[in-house]
């Protein structure tokens, strides 16, 4: 079975500096992986998608990797904002059964 | 813009009522899935669909029933409402994974529901 694990729970860091959410998974045999982001007490809206043959997606201040073999995905955000400040979830999609699984998240402050 | 609309933002039953939440998606997608989200539990899968009439158990069925009479509509039903079933429900949809199409799994903005 699929688990997902996201460190750090909670990140606080200052506007303007650069930062790195980490994913890791157990089984690399996933279809795809997703980053979400979601603000308190909303559905989560779709970041980044990288499909199982790709390495990163890029989105504006946003990149996401892609590491099947060491089971880890990283989702870098350069120079944070206040606007940034969410939880961010990392999904990954079962290759057989179109199933995500999804970890726990890293809830993100930035302080002006 | 693709819309994935969950009938209610705010719900509050009393135990032991039957309760209805309702998603409609607006992609054509095969794919609807229905999640529960609670503090330091993460989302949880209650109940998926591939296709009409179909229905799979995710991994926290009990106390939950689902319905797909239409493609575009998947409803979770809660026979007998408890207060452990407080808690914010997600639906969401996907295409499948052999479509050629956007493959993005799209959330509705959430039901919180209370259960007095």
């Amino acid at each position: 079975k699929q688990e997902v694990t996201q460190i750090p729970a909670a990140l606080s860091v200052p506007e303007g500096e650069n930062l790195v959410l980490n994913c890791s998974f157990t089984d690399s045999a996933i279809y795809n992986l997703q980053w979400f982001r979601q603000d308190p007490g909303k559905g989560l809206t779709s970041l980044l998608l990288i499909q199982s043959s790709q390495r990163e997606q890029t989105s504006g201040r946003l990149n996401a990797s892609l590491d099947k073999s060491s089971g880890r995905s990283t989702l870098y955000i350069a120079a944070s904002q206040p606007g940034d400040s969410a939880t961010y979830l990392c999904a990954m999609r079962d290759a057989n059964a179109g199933k995500s699984t999804f970890g726990d998240g890293t809830t993100l402050t930035v302080k002006p | 813009d693709v819309k994935v609309t969950q009938s209610s933002r705010y719900l509050v039953k009393r135990t032991g009522e039957k309760v209805f939440l309702e998603c409609v998606q607006d992609m054509d997608h095969e794919n609807m899935f229905w999640y529960r989200q609670d503090p330091g539990l993460g989302l949880r899968l209650i109940y998926f669909s591939y296709d009409v009439k179909m229905k799979e158990k995710g991994d926290i069925p009990e106390g939950y029933s689902v319905s797909r009479e239409k493609k575009e509509r998947f409803s979770l039903i809660l026979e007998s409402a408890s207060t452990n079933q407080t808690s914010m429900y997600l639906c969401a949809s996907s295409s499948p994974t052999d479509s050629a199409t956007n493959e993005k799994l799209f959330f509705g903005s959430g039901t919180q529901l209370s259960v007095l």
